[in-house]
Formats: structure tokens, C-alpha cells, sequence
């Protein structure tokens, strides 16, 4: 099948980390990504790791991939409220390309 | 650079009316995508151009109609919507939609709203 799923909420407190999980069910599938969306705003691509990779870091952001397992997570160190937004999830396919995403995790960061 | 950018910000329409959505990118990107995303859901694949040419459409109905005048735009004309239809619209460009490594980058979106 083609499904990436992710939990719909996380709530944290501003200065704790946060981890927004992911799993997907492609085992072909060649890059993954992390969207933020701000309310009434366009996706912003976070980051993206290769599926030949474990584990990659970038500032505040580490994501991991289990290959495995079809696991994949994104870890905010610090969150801020203004991290506050939702997180999409997604796999690109090898064959034609399309981006396969999750439902979206809602991240609530509370002072 | 990595700006797509869409034009209008916020659109509101009659079911009778004809209005156009437009995207463009800067980057020289070859693929330029349309989605459809409706509140605090993923963003639904509509249609792929990719070098100016058609070459996905998601069983689209035919009151959405895509267009690509040359490799920096794109356009989506709307005609005789349904109040269904209201959703916000982002366009997406990426640079080889044949490459494995082909990320997209998506636009701020235009947010429809059809009475």
C-alpha cells in the first residue's frame, strides 16, 4: 500500500523536545521529507534525509530513519511556540515521483 | 532561492464565474505541480507539468484546467466550481521530476473560496 501515517497531535512545553513520528510502508521509496505548515500558509520543506541514511542533523532538527522498521522521526530540540504548526511526513516514490504524504501531526507548544 | 510564488493570496468566487490561479518560479525548475488541500488535511496531488508538458492529471474534473505557457508559470483556470471546491491551492515546483532526488518546493497558496 501507499500509506504514511503519523500521530494528529503532540502538545510540549516551550524548552522540551519534541519527537513527531512517522511510519511509511514503500520500501522503494528513495527520499523522505518533513513539511512544516504554519496556519494559512504554504508547506515549508524542513528537511529530508536519503533512504540510505540513518540519521541526519541540521541545528535544532535531527531526523532518523529505521529502515527496518519503515520509521522515520523528527526530533525539535528547544521547541518554541513558534514551532507551532503542523508537521507532514512524506515519502517520494521511485517509479514517477510523487510525494506520498502523512495525515499531519499538530504540534502545540505551550509557555 | 528557493521562492515559488502564487498570485491571488485569497480568491472568492460565484459557481458562474471564470477566474485563473497562477503560479511562477525562478529557479529553473522543469516541474511545476498543482495541489488541492483542504483544512489541516494533506495536500492532494491534482496535476504534473514537467518540461511545459502534461504529464499527470489525478482524475481532475474538467472545471479545473491547467496550463503551462513556458517553464517559469503556471496557471490553473477555474470554471462553473462547486462550493466544494473551496480549499486552499498550492502550486509546487521541483528541479528534475525524473530524478531520484527531486525535492519540491512548494508556493504560499491561494485560498479559494467558491459561493
Amino acid at each position: 500500500g501507499e500509506d504514511v501515517e503519523q500521530s494528529l497531535f503532540l502538545s510540549v512545553r516551550e524548552g522540551d523536545s519534541s519527537v513527531i513520528n512517522c511510519t511509511y510502508t514503500d520500501s522503494s521509496s528513495t527520499y523522505l521529507y518533513w513539511y512544516k505548515q504554519e496556519p494559512g500558509a504554504g508547506l515549508q520543506l524542513l528537511t529530508y534525509i536519503f533512504s540510505n541514511m540513518d540519521m541526519k542533523q541540521d541545528q535544532r532538527l535531527t531526523v532518523l530513519l529505521n529502515k527496518k522498521d519503515k520509521h522515520l522521526s523528527l526530533r525539535i530540540a528547544d521547541t518554541q511556540t513558534g514551532d507551532s504548526a503542523i508537521y507532514f511526513c512524506a515519502e517520494k516514490k521511485l517509479s514517477g515521483g510523487k510525494l506520498i504524504f502523512g495525515q499531519g501531526t499538530e504540534l502545540s507548544v505551550k509557555p | 532561492d528557493t521562492e515559488v510564488t502564487q498570485t491571488p493570496k485569497h480568491l472568492v468566487m460565484g459557481m458562474t464565474n471564470k477566474k485563473s490561479l497562477k503560479c511562477e518560479q525562478h529557479m529553473g525548475h522543469r516541474a511545476m505541480y498543482w495541489y488541492k488541500q483542504k483544512a489541516k488535511k494533506p495536500p492532494e496531488l491534482m496535476f504534473v507539468y514537467s518540461y511545459e508538458k502534461l504529464s499527470i492529471n489525478e482524475s481532475v474534473p474538467s472545471r479545473f484546467s491547467p496550463e503551462c505557457p513556458n517553464s517559469s508559470l503556471l496557471n490553473l483556470h477555474l470554471h462553473a466550481l462547486q462550493p466544494e471546491d473551496s480549499a486552499l491551492y498550492l502550486c509546487a515546483s521541483s528541479q528534475d521530476p525524473a530524478g531520484d532526488t527531486d525535492t519540491q518546493y512548494f508556493g504560499p497558496g491561494t485560498r479559494l473560496t467558491v459561493l
